[in-house]
């Protein structure tokens, strides 16, 4: 069973449009988050959150917002897609302030 | 600004033989290191870590070594296989970080060679 899921893999798109990315956890961790892997293939933090608080990363454009249906859950929307959002984005989960598992990614690319 | 440095971006090593990837950080209110493994087309799977006070912490043929006063790091391997050939990322978290948020270095690509 996949601990740590996202879909879609793949996600091709026009500048402009507002999109979303799906992740869940079979871990029962209490903590998700969303990290993005640019061109330069630096891994960076985006959102963390947990059932009481969510933390954003100060340089994360308000087009991003997370989204928690449940404790299993956490989903990115971004609206307005830019060409500089081109990237691999990571989805995570942990009990906090322990190890954190990685889902496979998706790799967005705006046109 | 990177708080977390890999500077080599790739390293080749004989099957056999040990690899010894090496991790440096600017900010001394780190309070704990993973050191991740990534295969093409996956997510980052955790390896190994180490608390701040700690200088060595031992898995298997993973090794980590923590040296506080020079903030470096290193990730040794023995015997090194052809598996292990991934990219593997060092991460730290800040003390007290809400909610454990990491930083990554910029990962170093490990080849073993048959």
């Amino acid at each position: 069973d996949t601990a740590v899921s996202q879909t879609p893999k793949y996600l091709v798109t026009q500048m402009g449009n507002d999109k979303s990315i799906k992740c869940e956890q079979n871990l029962g961790h209490d903590t998700m988050y969303w990290y993005k892997q640019d061109s330069k293939k630096f891994l960076k933090i985006m959102f963390s959150y947990n059932n009481k608080e969510l933390i954003i990363n100060e340089t994360v454009p308000n087009r991003f917002s997370p989204k928690s249906p449940d404790k299993a859950h956490l989903n990115l929307h971004i609206n307005s897609l830019e060409l500089g959002d081109s990237a691999v984005y990571f989805c995570a989960s942990s009990q906090v302030s322990s190890t954190q598992y990685f889902g496979p990614g998706t790799r967005l690319t705006v046109l | 600004d990177q708080q977390v440095k890999q500077n080599s971006p790739s390293l080749s090593v004989q099957e056999g033989r040990i690899s010894i990837l090496n991790c440096d950080y600017t900010n001394s209110m780190f309070d704990y290191f993973l050191w991740y493994k990534k295969y093409p087309a996956e997510g980052p799977t955790f390896l190994i870590s180490i608390s701040s006070i700690k200088d060595k912490n031992e898995d298997g043929r993973f090794t980590v070594f923590l040296n506080k006063s020079a903030k470096h790091l290193s990730l040794h391997i023995v015997p090194s296989q052809p598996g292990d050939s991934a990219v593997y990322f060092c991460a730290a978290r800040l003390l007290g970080g809400s909610q454990g948020n990491l930083i990554f270095g910029k990962g170093t690509k490990l080849s073993v060679k048959p």
